[in-house]
């Protein structure tokens, strides 16, 4: 089973408008991490938080942790047609060595 | 290498045959780890290496698919007797170090897409 599950599983937005998506796990993590794919190739490192963090941004990302809650967010702000990908969470459940993936939420910016 | 290196990026297979997708990670990262994913689906993780041993290799699907690493560096993932369900893209992704507590984000591949005819 995933250990992290993402909603919603697709959104479609103006660009311009901000993308919000959520996140929801299972165990105990030491960090979250979320990763943007396009074109159902690689993944891209977007962000990463550690369970002692509440908030972290990097430039238009907003991701936030709960871990009361088992739950994140990312929100992307001022949405741009570039934007449109899929975007996985991924977390390291218990004390494994191995990332576990949601299974994405796929985001669509119209221009 | 400037990042992680997948070849072939694409290979059409006929069904029985057997294959090997390469992958040259980041230079000095220890960790090493193997994904599969279905079109439009999340990814299925399948091994993972620290240096040239593979402490989990609880993702390989069968005995058909085996992977090693040499010298702390390449790994080859190999599928024997290839069936249509083997077919997806495979993305290889490597880290400094494994294990959650190091807190590195993974370094992605561009994958090989596996179709098997």
């Amino acid at each position: 089973s995933q250990q992290g599950e993402e909603d919603p599983q697709a959104l479609s937005i103006q660009e311009g408008e901000n993308a919000t998506m959520n996140c929801s796990y299972k165990t105990s993590i030491n960090n979250l991490q979320w990763y943007r794919q396009n074109s159902g190739r690689g993944l891209v490192h977007l962000i990463l938080i550690r369970s002692n963090e509440r908030e972290k941004h990097s430039g238009r990302l907003r991701v936030t942790l709960d871990t009361s809650k088992k739950s994140s967010s990312l929100l992307i702000t001022a949405s741009r047609a570039a934007d449109t990908a899929s975007y996985f969470c991924a977390t390291v459940p218990g004390a494994g060595n191995k990332l576990t993936f949601g299974g994405g939420t796929r985001v669509l910016v119209k221009p | 290498g400037a990042g992680v290196s997948q070849s072939p990026s694409n290979k059409v297979t006929e069904k029985g045959k057997d294959v090997e997708l390469r992958c040259d990670p980041i230079s000095g990262h220890t960790a090493l780890y193997w994904y599969r994913q279905s079109l439009g689906q999340g990814l299925e993780f399948l091994i993972y290496f620290q240096g040239n041993s593979a402490p989990d290799k609880s993702g390989l699907p069968s005995d058909r698919f085996s992977a090693e690493r040499t010298g702390g560096s390449v790994s080859t993932l190999t599928i024997q007797r290839t069936q249509q369900e083997d077919s997806a893209v495979y993305l290889c992704a490597s880290s400094l170090v494994a294990g959650q507590g190091a807190g590195y984000g993974y370094t992605f591949g561009s994958g090989t897409r596996l179709t098997v005819v």
